[in-house]
């Protein structure tokens, strides 16, 4: 069963556009929300994280949209350029014990 | 600093062979992560160090897989007598652990071991 649902599987924006990537989950014990990067042949690398007692955060050209009441989030993409081509995960702390569940993942692709 | 290392980075191995899988975390860090990691999945958690102590390793699929960490640094994952579907990228990650600050929960992540089990 996934902990942590991740759509779309692939997505393809132009270059300046806004890359959206929705996350659902179900376990009400989760307390911490990353979005990891990820290139080919490279591990993951944290690009933006939130609590749940937090509805929106931002770094530069990245917003993590938070939903508790309806346990989704997402991450948002400004002005979206072709380096930010990659693999997006989104992510899921289990606070009663440590244990991190990914979703799928989302391959984007920026056209220039 | 230096980041999660890990090796070898590549790895071969025929079925039934056993491997040793080695992760170098960030000096300091209390909290050491395993994942496998299939081609076009996300990682999927194996098992987890607080310093030498595993505390969870629901997520070892078999008991064929093995993890220390013996002095709470350097980890080894062990897979013995090796099946085609353990073929994925085995990821190492670990953080500062204990506190109670976002920080401290995020994961740094090594460069994986791929292994193809033929």
């Amino acid at each position: 069963q996934q902990q942590v649902k991740q759509s779309p599987q692939s997505l393809i924006v132009q270059k300046g556009g806004i890359s959206i990537i929705n996350c659902a989950y179900e376990n009400t014990a989760f307390d911490y929300f990353p979005w990891y990067q990820q290139f080919p042949g490279k591990g993951p690398a944290l690009l933006i994280a939130i609590r749940p007692d937090v509805s929106e955060k931002k770094e530069g050209r990245f917003t993590i949209s938070f939903n508790k009441s309806a346990k989704q989030f997402s991450l948002h993409i400004m002005d979206s350029q072709p380096g930010d081509s990659a693999t997006y995960f989104c992510a899921a702390r289990s606070g009663a014990g440590n244990q991190f569940y990914f979703g799928t993942g989302t391959s984007l692709t920026v056209i220039p | 600093g230096a980041g999660v290392s890990q090796s070898p980075r590549y790895k071969v191995a025929k079925r039934g062979q056993d491997v040793a899988l080695r992760c170098d975390p960030i000096s300091g860090h209390v909290s050491l992560f395993w994942y496998q990691q299939a081609l076009g999945q996300g990682p999927e958690f194996l098992t987890y160090f607080q310093n030498e102590a595993q505390l969870d390793k629901s997520g070892l699929p078999s008991d064929r897989f093995f993890a220390e960490r013996p002095e709470g640094s350097v980890s080894t994952l062990k897979i013995q007598r090796t099946q085609q579907e353990d073929s994925a990228v085995y990821l190492c990650a670990s953080n500062p652990g204990l506190a109670r600050q976002l920080s401290s929960y995020e994961q740094y992540f090594g460069p994986g071991t791929r292994l193809t089990v033929t």
